[in-house]
């Protein structure tokens, strides 16, 4: 069965401490990757796509990669405006529309 | 704003009645989505048109949703005889060829 689990459910930092959110993935072939951002009460912002295995894609403080099993998104020296929930999907190989959604990581970052 | 508009923001009802939530996409986008969102969770797949066509509904969603996109371009919604369990955020997204899909703000839904 084709699914997406992201880890940790929630994180907390404090200002300037880089970590890693993680996205595993099992899908019968992977059409692309996406990772989003959601704001409480928003609905959610593109961030990355990622379509094959080594690639990387960076937007200020953040960069996505990519393996054949997972992704990382990962926040260099986060700032308290980088709180918010960090959204992971996959595009299946058979889907030409469908996403898989996992269920987010919420991430805090304390000042 | 050249981005997707969903109305209204809020909507609150009484369990039975209908409800009808709209979505402007992207001009430029061929692509529509419908999804669901609750609390803690991802979106969750509901529908999806292309122009005007509706190519695939969830088998999850049940026959009192609906959803129409006449000529291409906005998209409506519509929830009958609702049920505290509809209850939910619903959001709207769109895209181009390149499958990227930009979102909404959604239609928050609350059934009492």
């Amino acid at each position: 069965e084709d699914q997406v689990t992201q880890s940790p459910e929630a994180l907390r930092l404090q200002e300037g401490e880089s970590s890693s959110l993680n996205c595993s993935y099992t899908v019968s072939g992977l059409r692309g990757l996406f990772w989003y951002r959601q704001d409480p009460g928003k609905g959610p912002e593109f961030l990355f796509t990622l379509y094959s295995a080594g690639e990387e894609k960076e937007k200020e403080r953040l960069k996505a990669t990519l393996t054949k099993k997972e992704s990382f998104l990962h926040i260099t020296a986060p700032k308290p405006e980088d709180s918010a929930t960090y959204l992971c999907a996959v595009q299946e190989g058979g889907s030409n529309y469908q996403l898989i959604w996992g269920a987010g990581t919420k991430l805090i970052i304390k000042p | 704003d050249t981005g997707v508009s969903q109305n209204p923001r809020h909507k609150i009802t009484k369990r039975g009645q209908n409800v009808t939530f709209r979505c402007d996409p992207i001009s430029e986008h061929n692509r529509l989505y419908w999804y669901r969102q609750t609390l803690g969770q991802g979106p969750e797949f509901l529908t999806y048109f292309q122009n005007e066509a509706q190519l695939e509904k969830s088998r999850l969603l049940s026959d009192r949703f609906s959803a129409e996109r006449p000529k291409g371009s906005f998209s409506t919604l519509e929830i009958q005889r609702t049920e505290q369990g509809d209850s939910a955020m619903y959001l709207c997204a769109s895209s181009s060829k390149t499958a990227e899909a930009f979102f909404g703000q959604g239609t928050r839904l609350t059934v009492v």
